[in-house]
C-alpha cells in the first residue's frame, strides 16, 4: 500500500489566497518531501524536512512535520496562478548505509490558483 | 532545466515492437531512478541504481529492463508491452542519502 497519501485530492482557490495541503504516512521516516509538478512535466523538488525538524520555511512555503500522528502539511503563502500544478508528498524510509533514496509518493493534490 | 535528460520525450509502440528510453544525468550523483507514473495513480518506484548496481527492482515485470552502463547513463528496455503499460515514465537522480531527487521530464509512452 502507498506510504503518503495526500488530502484533499483537488483544491482551487483564488489568486493572493492562501493553499494548504496535507500529507499522511504510515512508517517511520528520515525525511519527507515535497514536489511539484506541472502537468505533463517532470517533478522539481520544493523542501525537505528531516524527522527531527518540525518547520521548514522556503520562500513563500512553510513545510510542517508531526511524526507523531506521521503527518505534514505545505502550506502555500499568498498564491498565485503560476502555482497551479499538482503537488506530492514523498516520504523516505531508506535503510542501509550509501543507499540512494528511496522516496514513495503520495497521489498528489491539484492545486488550481484562479486570476 | 533539472540536469537530467530524457529522451524521447514521446513514444508510440506496437505490443510487438522492441524499444528504449534513455537517460543521462550532468549533476554527478551516483543513484539513477526508473519510476512510473499513470493516471490518477501515485508515482510507482521501478528501479534503483547505486554506483550502476541494481538495488531495488520493484517487482516490475520483465518487459521492461533497466540497463545502468554508468553513472551518468541509464537506460528502459522495452519489449512485448501491453496497453496498460502506456503511462509517463521518469527518471530521477540523486547523490546517495541525500534525498532530493531530481527528475527528467519524462517519456510519455503509448502502447497501441
Amino acid at each position: 500500500s502507498q506510504q503518503g497519501e495526500e488530502d484533499p485530492q483537488a483544491l482551487s482557490i483564488q489568486e493572493g489566497e492562501n493553499a494548504t495541503m496535507n500529507c499522511s504516512y504510515k512508517t517511520s521516516i528520515n525525511n519527507l518531501q515535497w514536489y511539484r509538478q506541472n502537468s505533463g512535466r517532470g517533478l522539481v523538488h520544493l523542501i525537505l524536512i528531516r524527522s527531527n525538524e518540525r518547520e521548514k520555511h522556503s520562500g513563500r512555503l512553510r513545510v510542517t512535520l508531526d511524526t507523531s500522528k506521521k503527518s505534514s502539511s505545505l502550506l502555500i503563502t499568498a498564491s498565485r496562478a503560476a502555482d497551479t500544478a499538482s503537488y506530492f508528498c514523498a516520504t523516505d524510509a531508506t535503510r542501509g548505509y550509501n543507499q540512494g533514496g528511496k522516496l514513495i509518493f503520495g497521489q498528489g493534490t491539484e492545486l488550481s490558483v484562479k486570476p | 532545466e533539472t540536469g537530467v535528460t530524457q529522451t524521447p520525450r514521446h513514444l508510440v509502440m506496437g505490443m510487438t515492437n522492441k524499444k528504449s528510453l534513455k537517460c543521462e544525468q550532468h549533476l554527478g550523483h551516483n543513484a539513477m531512478y526508473w519510476y512510473k507514473q499513470s493516471a490518477k495513480k501515485p508515482l510507482e518506484l521501478m528501479f534503483v541504481y547505486n554506483f550502476k548496481e541494481q538495488t531495488e527492482n520493484n517487482s516490475v515485470p520483465s518487459r521492461f529492463s533497466p540497463e545502468c552502463p554508468n553513472s551518468s547513463h541509464l537506460f528502459l528496455h522495452l519489449h512485448t508491452l501491453q496497453p496498460e503499460d502506456s503511462a509517463l515514465y521518469l527518471c530521477a537522480s540523486s547523490q546517495t542519502s541525500a534525498g532530493e531527487l531530481f527528475f527528467g521530464e519524462g517519456s510519455r509512452l503509448t502502447v497501441l
